[in-house]
């Protein structure tokens, strides 16, 4: 069974431009969670889905990221415009409906970097 | 928010020695969680340990949990090569759905 996939895996792009990070999350997954990592600040939690439904944003940074589930196997995160402090790696986890377990399952990631 | 926070930040040892990390919190838990980070790549689940179990064990990995020190130690026996990576833990809070990372230690095995 394949993982949660992650496009691009890089990304290079210029001050002011509009990024577009994809993850598709494991298959009866229902939860699926952005986060950032970065040396500075570690691994931030950006926002989370629940059943397609954004439940917690509250990590989200500035209005120039929004994030978007319009179905169960696909979702994207986009900076618009994009900041050279926005340069990090982007991770997409998704869990399976809560049980007392709630593991999460990553992708490999999106290392963006804003010149 | 809730953060755990590992001890040590980086870990140096020879093949064959193990490997202990810790990691502390500061409020009541629902279960707390490590994971492994090798280089370039993803977080990759190890092991989970609930508020009311105490130690657990899973291959060369043993997880031990005190609730009243807020802290756990994941034990990595018997150390391999390969085990070199970044270990994060993270905590589920009570009354909450998502985790909190660390911002882990660095372990390092030499051949």
């Amino acid at each position: 069974d394949a993982g949660v996939i992650q496009s691009p895996r890089h990304e290079v792009t210029e001050m002011g431009q509009e990024v577009t990070l994809r993850c598709k999350p494991i298959s009866g997954h229902d939860y699926l969670f952005w986060y950032r990592q970065t040396m500075m600040r570690g691994l931030e939690l950006l926002i989370y889905f629940n059943n397609n439904v954004p439940i917690d944003d509250s990590g989200m940074p500035e209005d120039r990221f929004s994030a978007k589930m319009p179905n169960a196997s696909f979702s994207t995160l986009k900076i618009q415009p994009s900041e050279p402090r926005d340069s990090a790696v982007y991770f997409c986890a998704s869990s399976p409906p809560r049980g007392v377990d709630n593991e999460q399952f990553f992708g490999p990631g999106t290392r963006l970097t804003v010149l | 928010s809730q953060q755990g926070e590992e001890d040590p930040q980086a870990l140096s040892i020879q093949e064959g020695e193990n490997a202990t990390m810790n990691c502390s919190y500061k409020t009541s838990i629902n279960n707390l969680q490590w994971y492994r980070q090798n280089s370039g790549r993803g977080l990759v689940h190890l092991i989970l340990i609930r508020s009311n179990e105490r130690e657990k064990h899973s291959g060369r990995l043993r997880v031990t949990l005190d609730t009243s020190k807020k802290s756990s130690s994941l034990l990595i026996t018997a150390s391999r090569a390969a085990d070199t990576a970044s270990y994060f833990c993270a905590i589920m809070n009570s009354g909450y759905s998502t985790l909190t990372f660390g911002k882990g230690t660095m372990l390092l095995v030499s051949p």
